[in-house]
């Protein structure tokens, strides 16, 4: 089982749509989450980290459950340029020299 | 100026031959990384450097081995290349472990015929 779960998708939304993701992470000494962003043959970026208490960022909202060991993510109001694929990362606390990645769930917003 | 840059961005050899991939940041981070992005696209860490100093080997063959001249360059040295060595491998950097952002090199796509 891999270490941080996301489904693939593809997710195919229209402009305009709310799409949300959702992440599992199977090691309780997680610490550190984030949400990285991958364009298509591009190297991954940071879209945003994720805190407990939840976060926004404009149009984007993170969320962490930690009891169910869970991270998700919102887009709202979905742009063509949102299209990409949105990876889940988490670092350990006994580790902090890594990142883990999920596989990555797919976006495709069309007009 | 880009803040991680790698070259070459595309690499086809042959089995059996020896390549090099260099790696440099100019974001004076004090750690770097090397991750391979299989054909499944999962990132997977392989190596991890702090300070010039080896932190992490992630069960990668000796195949592989890393060279920091210095905190800003980490290069990849591989030996004797097979098929399944195919990937887009990434470098990156961060400051001080990760707690806070890793900033990607633009990857190397390396093709083994």
């Amino acid at each position: 089982r891999k270490e941080v779960e996301q489904d693939p998708g593809p997710f195919n939304v229209p402009e305009g749509a709310t799409v949300a993701f959702n992440c599992t992470y199977s090691n309780s000494a997680s610490q550190s989450f984030f949400w990285y962003r991958q364009d298509c043959r591009k190297e991954p970026k940071l879209l945003m980290s994720v805190y407990s208490s939840g976060n926004e960022d404009g149009r984007f909202t993170a969320q962490l459950n930690r009891a169910s060991q869970y991270i998700s993510l919102l887009i709202r109001d979905s742009k063509l340029s949102d299209s990409a694929t949105y990876l889940c990362v988490v670092t350990l606390f006994y580790n902090t020299d890594k990142l883990i990645f999920g596989t990555g769930t797919r976006l495709q917003v069309f007009p | 100026d880009t803040a991680v840059s790698q070259t070459p961005k595309y690499l086809v050899t042959q089995m059996g031959n020896d390549k090099s991939i260099k790696c440099e940041q100019n974001l004076g981070h004090d750690t770097m990384y090397w991750y391979k992005q299989d054909s499944k696209k999962f990132l997977k860490i392989m190596f991890s450097y702090n300070n010039k100093e080896l932190i992490i080997n992630e069960t990668v063959p000796n195949r592989f081995s890393p060279k920091s001249p210095d905190k800003a360059h980490l290069n990849l040295h591989i030996n004797s290349l097979e098929l399944g060595d195919s990937a887009v491998y990434f470098c990156a950097s961060s400051q001080q472990r990760l707690n806070t952002e890793a900033f990607f090199g633009q990857g190397t796509r390396l093709t083994v015929v």
